[in-house]
């Protein structure tokens, strides 16, 4: 079992409609991130988390960390939004050394 | 401020032979670390430096190695390429310690035939 699991692995939407992608760990972290990775490869970070929730337009993510878990959700949706969405962990003494989950391929259609 | 600059882009090698990545880091951090992600699949960590000295590394054999020089560059080299290096190699800076924000090049796909 990997360390990071993400769901969905696929996921296509209709223009305008709400996005949620789930992320779930198995180690004591010290963050989670957020990444964006679009087809030529570059990653933005999105959010870097260790606790609640954050929002940043129309992304909103959350963590709960008794659960080891979080959502990134999408809000109005666009096609301009997909790309490869990324769950990674830090954890607490791995300086930058993340482990990654496999990534959700998210296709949003006009 | 320039970003998180690699270099090459894109290369082609044939098996056995050895490939050198270069990045340089953001004005400013001192950390870099590397990762290898196959196509379809999520990064996977090899490497992190910080202030020239390795501070972590991945399940990788002694093929890949790397250094980081005075100005924080990184260079990550793999000697006698095999099939399976091929992949998306990235590297990311960041200042050190647990909360600090990590920030991505933009990558330099090995293809090896």
């Amino acid at each position: 079992k990997n360390e990071v699991e993400q769901s969905p692995q696929n996921l296509t939407a209709q223009e305008g409609e709400f996005i949620t992608i789930n992320c779930s760990y198995s180690v004591g972290i010290s963050a989670l991130h957020w990444l964006q990775q679009h087809p030529g490869g570059g990653i933005v970070s999105l959010f870097m988390l260790s606790s609640g929730k954050k929002k940043h337009g129309r992304l909103i993510a959350t963590i709960n960390i008794q659960e080891k878990h979080s959502s990134l959700h999408i809000t109005a949706s666009h096609p301009r939004d997909s790309a490869v969405y990324i769950c990674a962990v830090r954890s607490g003494t791995s300086g930058s050394r993340l482990t990654f989950g496999e990534g959700t391929q998210l296709t949003v259609n006009p | 401020d320039a970003g998180v600059t690699q270099s090459p882009t894109h290369l082609i090698k044939t098996r056995g032979q050895q490939v050198t990545l270069r990045c340089s880091p953001i004005s400013g951090h001192k950390s870099v670390s590397w990762y290898q992600q196959v196509l379809g699949q999520g990064p996977q960590f090899i490497f992190q430096y910080y202030e020239k000295e390795e501070r972590g590394r991945g399940n990788f054999p002694d093929r890949f190695s790397a250094r980081q020089f005075p100005n924080y560059s990184s260079e990550l080299n793999v000697n006698a390429l095999l099939l399976g290096d091929s992949a998306l190699y990235l590297c990311a800076s960041s200042s050190l310690g647990s909360s600090a924000e990590l920030f991505f090049g933009e990558g330099s796909r090995l293809t090896v035939l």
